[in-house]
């Protein structure tokens, strides 16, 4: 069955730091992968997508995805962490072209202190 | 910009209560979800519908039904709240990006069952 794992619910980092969370998937099949953020009081918000056209996925406020499939990871990063990027974060693998059916992860909660 | 709005950002209802949370959608897509998102275990869907009055189970169905009687409106009941109801509501919308989807959240519905 196809799953998604993200490995740690909180992360804290510092402003200014690397921002590293991790996701692993589990396919028998090539999969499209999505990072979404939450804000707080909010729904979900697309961050990025990989979708087979390159492995590296470069995505909205500084945020990047690597797409290894020798590892069946697609981690989320980002040079430098900024205040405004506290919020819970949801890996999402899709097995489907036609409907879109998305298996979300557990979720992320990044805590940036000052 | 694609809206998804949700009738309620907040609800308090009590057990045995007939509940309605009502989707809608703007930009014509033809396929909407329901989620609903607990601490720890993510976004889990509900059900989903890719057409007017076509509907599928998710991985959680059981005590819910919904309805999609018009391309822009899915609305989820509970027949009978329960307090294990009480948790965040989540609709989605879908179109076409490229060889996959991409979803559109709403803001969520925090459901309170008492």
């Amino acid at each position: 069955a196809q799953s998604v794992t993200q490995l740690g619910s909180h992360v804290s980092v510092s402003e200014g730091a690397l921002v590293l969370l991790r996701c692993n998937y589990s396919s028998s099949v090539p999969p499209y992968l999505f990072w979404y953020v939450q804000y707080p009081n909010q729904g979900l918000q697309l961050l990025l997508k990989y979708t087979s056209a390159a492995t590296l996925v470069k995505g909205i406020n500084g945020f990047e995805a690597e797409f290894k499939k020798s590892e069946t990871s697609f981690h989320l990063t980002k040079p430098s962490a900024h205040m405004s990027d506290a919020a819970e974060y949801f890996c999402a693998v899709s097995f489907s072209s036609n409907t879109g059916k998305l298996i979300f992860g557990q979720g992320t909660t990044l805590q940036v202190k000052p | 910009d694609v809206k998804v709005t949700q009738s309620s950002r907040y609800l308090v209802k009590r057990t045995g209560e007939k509940v309605f949370l009502e989707c809608v959608q703007d930009m014509d897509h033809e396929n909407m979800f329901w989620y609903r998102q607990d601490p720890g275990l993510g976004l889990r869907l509900i059900y989903f519908s890719y057409d007017v009055k076509m509907k599928e189970k998710g991985d959680i169905p059981e005590g819910y039904s919904v309805s999609r009687e018009k391309k822009e409106r899915f609305s989820l009941i509970l027949e009978s709240a329960s307090t294990n109801q009480t948790s965040m509501y989540l609709c989605a919308s879908s179109f076409p990006s490229g060889t996959t989807y991409e979803q559109y959240f709403g803001p969520g519905t925090r459901l309170t069952v008492t």
